[in-house]
């Protein structure tokens, strides 16, 4: 199994940009959970999706963020209008529900200019 | 919610020594809980994990010892070795259930 994939993996761009950053879960996974990890605040919950619904989108910073699961093999999150306060490492984890583990993608960072 | 605190925040232990990371949790309706690993540029990557229903578990040199009546779980790694420097993750899930909130995570070095 490839594991859960990201892309990109490096995102450099300027504010005010847009920035969509993809993922694809595990196969046969039916959990989808997005993450950002800063050293000031670790590793931060965004959102999660159970059977491509999103459950919990309490964390998402503000409007600027949005997530979508159109089916269950492909994810995105995106951030429009893009600030440096945005810069940080995106987090794609996938599980199987009921169990709880959580298998990581590498990780996309993204810096803002 | 669930608030999850992690110490210590680094550690340093000289290579065959134990390193001990504890972690304490707010939710009593906590009932899972997992230890993550990563190495530098990789995601977290479990390790080892434990449910309320038991009380320690152990695989090969790491264990998890959970205590619940005083909500604190802890990792033993014994016999360190230069690939255990990693950061390490302690995780709880709010209400029981669904996602997990993390720790703010412990860096571990180990020092030939």
């Amino acid at each position: 199994d490839a594991g859960v994939i990201q892309s990109p993996r490096h995102e450099v761009t300027e504010m005010g940009q847009e920035v969509t950053l993809r993922c694809k879960p595990i196969s046969g996974h039916n959990s989808l959970f997005w993450y950002r990890q800063t050293m000031m605040r670790g590793l931060e919950l965004l959102i999660y999706f159970n059977n491509n619904v999103p459950i919990d989108d309490s964390g998402m910073p503000e409007d600027r963020f949005s997530a979508k699961m159109p089916n269950a093999s492909f994810s995105t999150l995106k951030i429009q209008p893009s600030e440096p306060r945005d810069s940080a490492v995106y987090f794609c984890a996938s599980s199987l529900l009921a169990t709880q583990v959580l298998f990581f993608g590498p990780g996309t960072r993204l810096t803002v200019t | 919610g669930e608030n999850v605190e992690q110490h210590p925040s680094t550690l340093s232990v000289q290579e065959g020594d134990s390193a001990v990371i504890k972690c304490t949790y707010s939710d009593s309706a906590s009932n899972y809980f997992p230890w993550y690993k990563q190495e530098l540029g990789k995601g977290p990557q479990l390790i080892i994990d434990i449910r309320s229903n038991v009380g320690e578990k152990k695989d090969q040199r790491i264990a998890v010892t959970l205590n619940k009546t005083a909500k604190h779980f802890s990792l033993h790694i014994t016999e360190t070795q230069p690939e255990d420097s990693a950061v390490y993750f302690c995780a709880a899930p709010p209400g029981g259930w669904g996602k997990l909130q993390f720790g703010a995570g412990t860096q571990v070095v180990v020092t030939p």
